[in-house]
């Protein structure tokens, strides 16, 4: 699997747009971007996953850069409950996912 | 959908006991379910993988012998931690892969706290 680079910790706004980004730069062609996150003492939960093109659902946006090297994870409105650790993992299936360090997000009121 | 649940949610037990922690999908069957251990400020770690009605594949280091893994239907799995010790409490996270192909979707139980005495 793809190594990834995620920063430490960021804060947001209660409100705004947290803008995730994960650098995967040796991401090869049949593997994809997966995010999780895990809010404290709880287990993982599914974000969205992504191969090359852009990604929405009801939780998240993921834009993924033309030459897949980096991502970004998009929460349109932050709130409160979204206070977790991000995790982003390129991999070529779900089927064994490596959680590295992931992204610290405080959502500040 | 795509709800996997962990019984118990937290235990704690005397050193030298076993403990059994259960894994169930609960809305749809899932052929593949993983264990990963968490230790204080740690991210997950694998320690094996369990396919239905098949021996459990452990990771590099982890005692197949220490953490028996069952996988008898569709929608359980178990773990049991025989033997326990101070050292093997953590935090115990159980996931199954929502579909047959490996691009299918792992989802995760809300993990089982142990604490071993």
């Amino acid at each position: 699997d793809a190594k990834t680079t995620q920063p430490t910790s960021m804060d947001c706004a209660e409100g705004r747009a947290a803008n995730l980004p994960c650098n995967h730069s040796t991401i090869s062609g049949n593997e994809y971007v997966y995010w999780y996150r895990q809010i404290h003492s709880q287990g993982p939960q599914y974000i969205i996953h992504g191969l090359k093109n852009n990604e929405t659902n009801e939780m998240a946006s993921l834009i993924i850069t033309e030459d897949r090297k980096s991502s970004t994870l998009i929460l349109p409105h932050a709130t409160l409950r979204d206070t977790a650790v991000y995790y982003c993992i390129a991999g070529a299936g779900s089927y064994q996912l490596t959680f590295g360090k992931g992204t610290k997000l405080s959502v500040i009121p | 959908g795509a709800v996997v649940s962990q019984h118990p949610s937290w235990v704690i037990c005397k050193s030298g006991t076993s403990v059994k922690i259960e894994c169930r999908s609960l809305d749809f069957q899932a052929t593949t379910m993983f264990w990963y251990r968490q230790f204080p400020k740690q991210s997950l770690m694998l320690m094996a993988t369990s396919n239905e009605g098949s021996k459990a594949t452990y990771e590099q280091g982890v005692e197949k012998d220490k953490f028996l893994i069952n996988h008898a239907s569709l929608t359980l799995s178990t773990l049991t931690v025989t033997s326990a010790h101070p050292e093997d409490s953590s935090f115990y996270i159980c996931s199954a892969l929502r579909g047959m192909v490996r691009t299918d979707t792992q989802y995760f139980g809300p993990g089982t706290r142990l604490t071993v005495l």
